[in-house]
């Protein structure tokens, strides 16, 4: 079965880097778009960035646009989350999630929690 | 992009049917049939329950179901169930080829 599993989070202080990776398997990675959604503790989900399956198309949200940018390793089966220039409102559970043939997040993993405070 | 709008609550009693709706515009929900909609239980990742606006993925209760109309997607749940109390969220494609998820919606079962 499809498993998703995120590493790399943290308590980080304001202004500094983070990379979050997730190693997936269960599936053809490189034959599907991949996603980043966090959630803020006690908030909504939010859409972070998504990557397609070649990595030649890359989306980020306006919110983290010019901090984070996200790529994939398809000999790896890992994506990933780079995050420069974090922020306290950037601070949620961070989770990795796979897309189905039409633009649908089908699986998800379990997250990875960043915290970033001083 | 502001979040797609969803009410903040919705209650029924076990055996009822609850509809949440879900409003955007015409660059995300009303210009694509790509709603979809999760339930997520406190502590666990999201689960999907619907895609392309009406399907149901394997196992998820035909109980589930959704459509669309202009702007606004609309899930129902009929014979509510105990275990179906958990927050609900709907996403949609956009025009920017970015995804847009509602604000959520806490469902309380009686």
């Amino acid at each position: 079965q499809v498993q998703l599993v995120e590493s790399g989070g943290g308590v980080v202080q304001p202004g500094r880097s983070l990379r979050l990776s997730c190693v997936a398997s269960g599936f053809t990675f490189n034959t599907h778009g991949m996603h980043w959604v966090r959630q803020a503790p006690g908030k909504g989900l939010e859409w972070v960035a998504a990557i397609s399956y070649d990595g030649s198309d890359k989306y980020c949200a306006d919110s983290v646009k010019d901090r984070f940018s996200i790529s994939r390793d398809n000999s790896k089966n890992t994506l990933y989350l780079q995050m420069n220039g974090l922020r306290a409102e950037d601070t949620a559970l961070y989770y990795c999630a796979k897309d189905r043939s039409t633009p649908a997040i089908e699986s998800w993993g379990q997250g990875t929690l960043v915290t970033v405070s001083s | 992009q502001s979040a797609l709008t969803q009410p903040a609550s919705v209650s029924g009693s076990p055996g009822q049917s609850i509809t949440i709706s879900c409003t955007g515009t015409s660059s995300d929900i009303g210009g694509y049939n790509y709603v979809s909609w999760y339930q997520q239980h406190p502590g666990q990742a999201p689960k999907l329950m619907i895609y392309d606006v009406s399907n149901r993925p394997s196992g998820v209760p035909e109980r589930f179901s959704a459509s669309k109309s202009g702007n606004t997607a609309s899930l129902t749940i009929s014979g509510l169930q105990a275990e179906d109390e958990a927050d609900y969220y709907c996403s949609s494609y956009t025009s920017s080829n970015t995804r847009i998820f509602g604000g959520g919606t806490k469902l309380t079962v009686l």
